[in-house]
Order: C-alpha cells, then sequence, then structure tokens
C-alpha cells in the first residue's frame, strides 16, 4: 500500500540551531502535503502545508521543500526555541480523494 | 466558537460490547475524517467523508464503520471492539480538501 517515510523519529537541537525533518511518499498522485504540530496531550495543529504546483513555501521561522521528482518532502526551522519542542507529523494526501498517509512522527526537543 | 468536538473523551469497555464515538462539527465542513494514534505508528486513517451519505476507507478500516446522515456529524461505530483497537481517536474535520484540518480533543479508548 502507500506510505509516508519520515525521518529522524526524535531529533535534540540546542536553542537557536535549525531543525531539519524529511519525508518520503510513495503515491504518485499525492498533491498535498500538510505538517502537524503535535504537543503533548494536545490535538494535531497544522503548521505549514504545500501544494504539488509549488517547490518551496516559508511562514517566518517555518519553510517546506518539494520535490516532486523524488516523491520527497522537508520541513525547515530556523532558530529553534523551546516551545518548538513537540512531535511533528508529514502527510500526503492523493488527488482527487480525502486520503491521507501519514508519517510517523518526529520528536522534537529544543534544549535551552 | 468553532470547534470539532468528540465524546466521550475517555472510555473503557469489555471486548464485543458495540460503542460508538460521535463527531460534531460546528463550521460547516464538507470534509470529515477519523484517525487513531498509536505509539510508534503516528496518525493513521480509519474513514474519511467527503460529503453527506459520502464514506470511503481510510487505511485501517477494519473494525469500524462510520456514518454521515448529516454534514456536523460523524460518528464511529465499534460493531465488536477488540483489545487491540485500544488507541487515542481523533476525529477531523476541513473546509476543502487541500485545506487545515481541524481535530477534535481526542477518545481514549481502552478495550479489555
Amino acid at each position: 500500500g502507500e506510505n509516508v517515510e519520515q525521518h529522524p523519529s526524535t531529533l535534540s537541537v540546542q536553542e537557536g540551531d535549525s531543525a531539519v525533518i524529511k519525508c518520503t511518499y510513495s503515491d504518485s498522485a499525492s498533491n498535498y502535503f500538510p505538517w502537524y504540530k503535535q504537543e503533548l496531550g494536545k490535538r494535531p495543529q497544522l503548521i505549514i502545508d504545500i501544494r504539488s504546483n509549488v517547490g518551496e513555501k516559508k511562514d517566518q521561522r517555518i519553510a517546506v521543500t518539494l520535490n516532486k521528482t523524488a516523491k520527497h518532502f522537508s520541513l525547515h526551522i530556523t532558530e529553534t526555541q523551546p516551545e518548538d519542542s513537540a512531535v511533528y507529523f508529514c502527510a500526503a494526501r492523493s488527488s482527487g480523494t480525502y486520503k491521507y498517509i501519514f508519517g510517523t512522527g518526529t520528536r522534537l526537543k529544543v534544549l535551552a | 466558537e468553532a470547534q470539532v468536538t468528540q465524546n466521550p473523551r475517555y472510555l473503557i469497555t469489555v471486548t464485543g460490547k458495540k460503542l460508538t464515538v460521535t463527531c460534531s462539527q460546528n463550521m460547516n465542513h464538507e470534509y470529515m475524517s477519523w484517525y487513531r494514534q498509536d505509539p510508534g505508528l503516528g496518525l493513521r486513517q480509519i474513514y474519511y467523508s467527503m460529503n453527506v451519505e459520502v464514506t470511503d476507507k481510510g487505511d485501517v478500516p477494519e473494525g469500524y464503520k462510520v456514518s454521515r446522515k448529516e454534514k456536523r456529524n460523524f460518528p464511529l461505530i465499534l460493531e465488536s471492539p477488540s483489545p487491540n483497537q485500544t488507541s487515542l481517536y481523533f476525529c477531523a474535520s476541513s473546509m476543502g480538501m487541500d485545506n487545515e484540518a481541524f481535530f477534535g480533543q481526542g477518545t481514549r479508548l481502552t478495550v479489555v
């Protein structure tokens, strides 16, 4: 079946450093790629998304890049802060459906 | 306040006893979805709905049923729960396929 691989599963960075999380998808028909942040005990919340007709999108300290040829997309967080500590999930949606495949998550720890 | 509401928040039940987890949204969203979250496996989609009376299987539909008789409600039904359905369940809704999905607060289900 279709899947989304996410790496790394855990990531520790010093406050102020950058963090990068990578995802690879298998379904060539995927055309929408959101990223969700889930703080401990809370519900997932969208932080950024990208559509397949765009290669890069940025929102303040957060950016997402997409390489459709390689079926690969990444989340970049710059100038990390302790409040960035959470679990991050990537996802891919197949064109024409509301079927989502999520990655297994990355636990990011920002060390003060 | 715009929200997705799930009930109950916590449920402990016995194997084979039918149960329903309700999900209601007040944002007039077309699209709704159910996920289960298990450690190390991330979020896995169970079922989704793209409109009233339109439902389809996600990645892990076995053992679950859903219905979408009205736009605002999307209940998840476990006809004969088993211990492997012990999990954290999230309902989510969005205005469009490529719009932010708003998640409910989650339902922690334990089947003994």
